[in-house]
């Protein structure tokens, strides 16, 4: 059974830039929820999907977006990059009361 | 914002011995969940324990939970040098599929 498979693993942006991350669930999760980590401030919940729909959202700019396919599939966008966006960003997908598998993560920095 | 602390930060062992992290949270959960992390790459999760369950345990892992003082710990038993990793623990409730993630334990295992 394939994993949560999170794209690109690494990118470089400039400052100002805009960025979309991939994250493709494990088959049959229908919740996908995505996170940033950072030294500083750890692992933050960003937001989460289920059905093609925002059912939960951390408290980020709104700079920082997502949305999820009628597949799962999910994407997460975040315009006018700032340094302070530099973070590894995770996926990870569910199933009620099972815990969450994670995705790789992409490391995005910005320049 | 976190949920809350982690202790220690960091803990060095010897090959054989056991390994005790505790975590404390602030609100009222559904379950708290363990997860490990090695050099940054993505979560890999270990245990889920319900709020309504005191001990759980999975191989060389066991986790216990205490509601009344909302503090849970994780023992690794017989630790191998593979177990160097970050771990943390994370709990979820009041809201739809959101982890709210402690600070993390950086545990190393010497040979």
């Amino acid at each position: 059974k394939a994993g949560v498979t999170q794209t690109p693993r690494y990118l470089i942006k400039t400052r100002g830039q805009q960025v979309t991350l991939s994250c493709s669930p494990i088959s049959g999760h229908r919740s996908v929820s995505w996170y940033q980590q950072t030294p500083g401030q750890g692992l933050q919940f960003l937001f989460e999907y289920f059905s093609e729909t925002q059912r939960n959202k951390g408290n980020f700019p709104g700079r920082f977006s997502g949305r999820q396919f009628s597949n799962s599939r999910s994407e997460m966008n975040v315009s006018t990059l700032e340094l302070g966006d530099s973070a590894l960003y995770l996926c990870a997908s569910s199933l009620q009361d099972y815990g969450y598998t994670f995705g790789s993560g992409t490391r995005l920095t910005v320049v | 914002s976190q949920q809350g602390e982690e202790d220690p930060q960091a803990l060095s062992i010897q090959e054989g011995e056991n390994a005790t992290m505790n975590c404390s949270y602030k609100t009222s959960i559904n379950n708290l969940q363990w997860y490990r992390q090695n050099s940054g790459r993505g979560l890999v999760h270990l245990i889920l324990i319900r709020s309504n369950e005191r001990e759980k345990h999975s191989g060389r892992l066991r986790v216990t939970l205490d509601t009344s003082k909302k503090s849970s710990s994780l023992l690794i038993t017989a630790s191998r040098a593979a177990d160097t990793a970050s771990y943390f623990c994370a709990t979820e409730g009041g809201g739809y599929n959101k982890l709210i993630f402690g600070a993390g334990t950086r545990l190393a295992v010497h040979p």
